[in-house]
C-alpha cells in the first residue's frame, strides 16, 4: 500500500457545525502533515505529526484541532469554521520528520463552509 | 529563508512537443527536490524525487535534473499529450521538514 487515504473527499458543513477529517496511511510513515490550500495557490502547512507527537502548529487558529491516534491515523477535528476556511485539505506524509526520502500526498477533501 | 520560484505560471504547447518546466530556489542547502503533479481539485501526486546527490531521476517521459550550486531543477517532458495537462509543482524540505512550494506551472496540451 502505497498511498495516504483522505475521507470524505467532499464536505459541506455550517458554520455551527463540527465535523471531522480523516487520513490513512499503511507504509509505515512515522511523519503525517495537513496542508490547506486555496484555488491557484500552492498547499500551506498547518500542523506537522512526527512519531504521534505534534511538533509544528504554524499558528492555525483553534477552530481546527488536529489528533493523531496512532501512527496510521490523523485526523483534523473543525468547528465554528468561517466561510474564508473552504478550501481543499491535504494530507501527507513521509518516512520520517526530515522529508529526505519525499513525501507522499493524499488526494485531500473538498470543504465548503456555508 | 527558502525561497521557490516557478517561472511561466502558465504555459500552452501542442500535443507532441517536448518541453522543459524550470524551477529555481535560493538556498542551496537542500538534501532533495520533489516534482509532483496536480489535476485540478485534486491532490498531489509524486512525479520525481530527486536527492541532492544525484542530478537526474527519470521515469517514462519525464526526466528531472537538479542542479544544486545553481539553484536550480528542470523537469523535461517528452512528447507531451494531453493528458499531460495539470499543474506541476516542484518543492524542497526546508527546516524541520517543512516544505516549500513554488507556486506551479500550469501546462496546457492542445490537441
Amino acid at each position: 500500500d502505497t498511498e495516504v487515504t483522505q475521507t470524505p473527499k467532499h464536505l459541506v458543513m455550517g458554520m455551527t457545525n463540527k465535523k471531522s477529517l480523516k487520513c490513512e496511511q499503511h507504509m509505515g510513515h512515522r511523519a503525517m502533515y495537513w496542508y490547506k490550500q486555496k484555488a491557484k495557490k500552492p498547499p500551506e502547512l498547518m500542523f506537522v505529526y512526527s512519531y504521534e507527537k505534534l511538533s509544528i502548529n504554524e499558528s492555525v487558529p483553534s477552530r481546527f484541532s488536529p489528533e493523531c491516534p496512532n501512527s496510521s491515523l490523523l485526523n483534523l477535528h473543525l468547528h465554528a469554521l468561517q466561510p474564508e476556511d473552504s478550501a481543499l485539505y491535504l494530507c501527507a506524509s513521509s518516512l520520517d520528520g526530515t522529508g529526505y526520502y519525499g513525501y507522499t500526498f493524499g488526494s485531500g477533501t473538498r470543504l465548503t463552509v456555508v | 529563508k527558502q525561497e521557490v520560484t516557478q517561472i511561466p505560471a502558465a504555459l500552452s504547447v501542442p500535443e507532441g512537443e517536448n518541453l522543459v518546466l524550470n524551477c529555481s530556489f535560493t538556498d542551496s542547502a537542500i538534501y532533495n527536490l520533489q516534482w509532483f503533479r496536480q489535476d485540478p481539485g485534486k491532490g498531489l501526486t509524486s512525479l520525481l524525487l530527486i536527492q541532492s546527490s544525484q542530478r537526474e531521476q527519470t521515469s517514462g517521459r519525464l526526466n528531472a535534473s537538479l542542479d544544486k550550486s545553481s539553484g536550480r531543477s528542470t523537469l523535461y517532458i517528452a512528447a507531451s499529450q494531453p493528458g499531460d495537462s495539470a499543474t506541476y509543482l516542484c518543492a524542497v524540505p526546508s527546516v524541520n521538514s517543512k516544505l516549500t512550494f513554488g507556486k506551479g506551472i500550469t501546462l496546457s496540451v492542445r490537441p
